[in-house]
């Protein structure tokens, strides 16, 4: 199957800091890379949708200017949250499609990334 | 307005047993519906995958049924083993929508011994 991975799967970070989450997909390519977001008991929230080498379309309510996603390469895209505040805290879950796999509109989960902001 | 609902919320079963976990939905007209296995702070694991045509998809212990007709879907878990504890979401692909995936709040299985 097709890997994702994220680093890191946890980070703790102080009010006003910013932290940087990664995902990468580890054999194949992604054009397309999606971010969620779970909160407790919640299902996934789609935060924003990237492709490769151009602009992150942001889902309604989501600040772009917080939530920074660069799609740089056809296997790395990253989440900054910038200055993180305690609401920010979430389970933050990325996906990538694999155009040359089948179906081609699988998307294939990282295991997720758990932001504590204290 | 949910437009995938999955029922029951939560259940308990002993091990070795069977269950059936139940998805209804909205979403209209629709390419495809999948159920995933998310494994407490683990991202989702994809069980199967049914486009609008099929009626029903199995993985090993897990058989999915669709019925376009009454939009509903089902998750069967035959023969329930203690790896089987997460939460199973439906999530539903609208046709046209090759980016949008529409998610259940998902059914949380407890499977005791």
């Amino acid at each position: 199957g097709a890997v994702v991975s994220q680093h890191p799967s946890w980070v703790i970070c102080k009010s006003g800091t910013s932290v940087k989450i990664e995902c990468r997909s580890l054999d194949f390519q992604a054009t397309t890379m999606f971010w969620y977001r779970q909160f407790p008991k919640q299902s996934l929230m789609l935060m924003a949708t990237s492709n490769e080498g151009s602009k992150a379309t942001y889902e309604q309510g989501v600040e772009k200017d917080k939530f920074l996603i660069n799609h740089a390469s056809l296997t790395l895209s990253t989440l900054t949250v910038t200055s993180a505040h305690p609401e920010d805290s979430s389970f933050y879950i990325c996906s990538a499609r694999a155009w040359d796999r089948t179906p081609s509109y699988e998307q294939y989960f990282g295991p997720g990334t758990r932001l504590t902001v204290t | 307005k949910n437009q995938v609902e999955q029922s029951p919320q939560s259940l308990i079963i002993l091990e070795g047993k069977n269950c059936t976990l139940q998805c209804n939905y909205t979403v209209s007209p629709f390419s495809n519906l999948r159920w995933y296995k998310q494994d407490t702070g683990r991202g989702p694991v994809s069980l199967t995958i049914m486009t609008f045509s099929e009626n029903t998809k199995s993985n090993g212990r897990y058989t999915a049924t669709l019925d376009a007709d009454t939009k509903q879907s089902s998750l069967h878990i035959t023969a329930s083993q203690l790896s089987d504890s997460a939460s199973y979401i439906c999530v539903v692909n609208p046709r046209g929508g090759y980016n949008k995936l529409i998610f259940g709040a998902g059914t949380r299985l407890a499977v005791h011994p």
